[in-house]
């Protein structure tokens, strides 16, 4: 069975501009969770699709997005990208609302 | 408030010292609560969940209500521990359920 699939794995950006980071879940899992991991903070969850749904969201600023595909695949959309987005953007698959998660690999985020 | 706290930014061990990587958590329902381990350059992927109640790579960690704690144990540390560990707790949430992280902690298990 393929793991969580993560694209791009790195990404530079400038400061203002926007960008879409995709995530494709374990086939059968309908749950997908974003994160967010940098050194100082951990990992701090962002927001969770289920069946195209938002079901949960983090306290993260309206310029964090996101969307669930009918094939479960998921994106997460930053605008206005800012120094501080700088992070490794974790995406996690579950088979139901917090079951065990499964995490991708990442995508590398630097904003210069 | 339901919050997860690993008060353990980082911990060094030798080889062969027991290791305990501490994990207290707030929260008035039941709680199910997880380790997961992040090696160095590999997806951060779950150790133990507390319902199983099984050793997995020699870490074991018991559920103690009364001190609200989840602590990781290993008795003999191994340089191939040394990785990241997050403790997680499953909570409520309204009709679903979310994951709470703690911050982790930084094992390093020296030679």
């Amino acid at each position: 069975k393929a793991g969580v699939t993560q694209t791009p794995r790195y990404l530079i950006k400038t400061r203002g501009q926007q960008v879409t980071l995709s995530c494709s879940p374990i086939s059968g899992h309908r749950s997908v969770s974003w994160y967010q991991q940098t050194p100082g903070q951990g990992l701090q969850f962002l927001f969770e699709y289920f069946s195209e749904t938002q079901r949960n969201k983090g306290n993260f600023p309206g310029r964090f997005s996101g969307r669930q595909f009918s094939n479960s695949r998921s994106e997460m959309n930053v605008s206005t990208l800012e120094l501080g987005d700088s992070a490794l953007y974790l995406c996690a698959s579950h088979r139901s609302g917090a079951g065990e998660a499964f995490f991708g690999q990442g995508t590398r985020l630097t904003v210069v | 408030a339901q919050r997860v706290t690993q008060p353990e930014k980082l911990l060094s061990v030798f080889k062969g010292a027991p290791v305990e990587l501490k994990c207290n958590y707030s929260y008035s329902g039941s709680p199910e609560l997880f380790w997961y381990v992040q090696y160095s350059r590999q997806r951060l992927q779950l150790l133990l969940r507390h319902i199983s109640r099984e050793s997995i790579k020699g870490f074991t960690a018991d559920l103690n209500k009364g001190e609200t704690s989840f602590h990781l144990k290993k008795p003999f540390a191994q340089e191939e521990d040394s990785a990241m560990y997050y403790c997680a707790l499953r909570v409520n949430a309204g009709n679903n359920r979310k994951l709470i992280w703690g911050l982790g902690t930084s094992l390093a298990v020296n030679p």
